[in-house]
């Protein structure tokens, strides 16, 4: 049984502060990662992949990533309200396979 | 990134009735699609693989006659709920990768929430 771990927060960090998420998986030959963000009632939204181990940046958000270790990060820097959400760790195979994911950490950015 | 839609976004049923669950890729062509269940507060759970022109792979403990997958095209796939009981009641996603796309990434529709009265 494949598992994606994740502590389930509440994680709360002041506006303007950096945020950092982390996730555990199990299955060490997953081959892709990603992180979904999902506000209450939505559907998740793609906001970062990662294929290869060490950092990839996209504005805002880093995420990190150490095979070795099965582990998974995403920072979030400069954190706003508006990044409020609950985010999810996805795990994943190669080729077209469906994701694991974790429960998800509930992020409260307080202004 | 891709689009994938849902429809209906809400329903809410009477007990023993059945519902159908849309999903479109608006966008591209998927020969796979996956089906998720949310319940309150709990993470997304597999329930089923959707593959075009071929039956759907189901998940354990998910039972293939009560939610039925029919995948006629490469753009659409449904989700029929049948005999719905309140502990059916959940939040339905449904998600694909677009062909050609970074490895696994997945682009979910807006869900269907379901009630089961």
């Amino acid at each position: 049984q494949k598992e994606v771990e994740q502590n389930s927060g509440p994680l709360s960090v002041p506006e303007g502060a950096i945020a950092s998420l982390n996730c555990t998986y199990s299955d060490r030959g997953s081959q892709s990662f990603f992180w979904y963000r999902q506000y209450s009632g939505k559907s998740p939204e793609l906001i970062m992949s990662i294929y290869s181990n060490g950092d990839k940046e996209d504005g805002r958000f880093t995420a990190q990533l150490n095979k070795a270790s099965q582990y998974v990060s995403l920072l979030i820097r400069d954190s706003q309200p508006s990044d409020s959400a609950t985010y999810l760790c996805a795990v994943g195979d190669s080729g077209n396979t469906p994701l694991v994911f974790g429960k998800g950490t509930r992020l409260s950015v307080i202004a | 990134g891709a689009v994938v839609s849902q429809h209906p976004s809400w329903v809410i049923c009477k007990s023993g009735t059945s519902v159908k669950i849309e999903c479109r890729s608006l966008d591209f062509q998927a020969t796979t699609m996956f089906w998720y269940r949310q319940f309150p507060k709990q993470s997304l759970m597999l329930m089923a693989t959707s593959n075009e022109g071929s039956k759907a792979t189901y998940e354990q403990g998910v039972e293939k006659d009560k939610f039925l997958i029919n995948h006629a095209s490469l753009t659409l796939s449904t989700l029929t709920v049948t005999s719905a009981h309140p502990e059916d009641s959940s939040f339905y996603i449904c998600s694909a990768s677009p062909p050609g796309g970074p490895t696994g990434e997945l682009f979910f529709g807006e869900g269907s929430r379901l009630t089961v009265l």
